[in-house]
């Protein structure tokens, strides 16, 4: 098995422009989770998807983020007008579908560095 | 509030002591899982160990172990005979029932193994 890929690997945008990342979950896997970590912390929740359905959203997803799993396959996190505080590392993880109790195989990171 | 406390923020070890992290958690549901995730240099997520709320079993996986008192809300893991490559940042997380299995982490704890 592959294991979770995210693209790009590093972005560095300018304050005010739009960008758009990509996550491809393991393959028999139905449930995806973004996560948003910053410097010295822990992973924070950004949004879950059950197959298409996005079924949870942090209050820290502000109007200035979508995200999408078009056919429940991978999936898009896009961020409009960046800000400085955007900057992060943000994290793609899926899981086995039957129970919470599986754990999360999550992939490399994209890091958001906003000028 | 945080749900997830890791008192430790660094712990230094020479090379073949043991190291032990602390983890704190907080939540009113009866049924939750428990994670630990290591982070090393390289920035990828990996899932460690897994423990449900059922069990407080302690169990040891290879150089592994972990200390599990829901009386205390406790869940502390240890490392027997660290090496360098144990060198990393370690998560604790919680998962509670009803939250489509999103992990709430720590601040985590960077651990540091030395020769």
């Amino acid at each position: 098995d592959t294991g979770v890929s995210q693209n790009p690997r590093h972005k560095i945008t300018k304050r005010g422009q739009n960008v758009t990342f990509r996550c491809d979950p393991i393959s028999e896997h139905n449930r995806l989770y973004w996560y948003r970590q910053t410097l010295g912390q822990g992973p924070e929740f950004l949004t879950y998807f059950q197959n298409e359905a996005q079924l949870e959203k942090s209050r820290l997803l502000s109007d200035r983020f979508s995200a999408e799993r078009p056919k429940g396959s991978f999936s898009t996190l896009e961020i409009q007008r960046t800000e400085q505080g955007d900057s992060a590392m943000y994290l793609c993880a899926s899981s086995f579908p039957l129970a919470i109790s599986y754990e999360q195989y999550f992939g490399p990171g994209t890091r958001l560095t906003v000028t | 509030a945080q749900k997830v406390t890791q008192a430790q923020t660094e712990i230094s070890v020479v090379e073949k002591e043991d190291v032990t992290l602390d983890c704190v958690y907080e939540t009113r549901d009866t049924t939750y899982y428990l994670f630990w995730y290591k982070q090393p240099p390289s920035g990828e997520l990996v899932f460690l160990i897994r423990r449900n709320s059922f069990d407080e079993q302690n169990e040891i996986s290879g150089r592994y172990s972990w200390n599990f008192q829901k009386s205390t809300s406790s869940f502390n893991f240890t490392i027997t005979a660290s090496q360098v490559v144990d060198s990393a940042v370690y998560f604790c997380a919680l998962s509670e029932l009803g939250s489509w299995g999103k992990l709430q982490f720590g601040a985590g704890t960077q651990v540091v193994v030395t020769p």
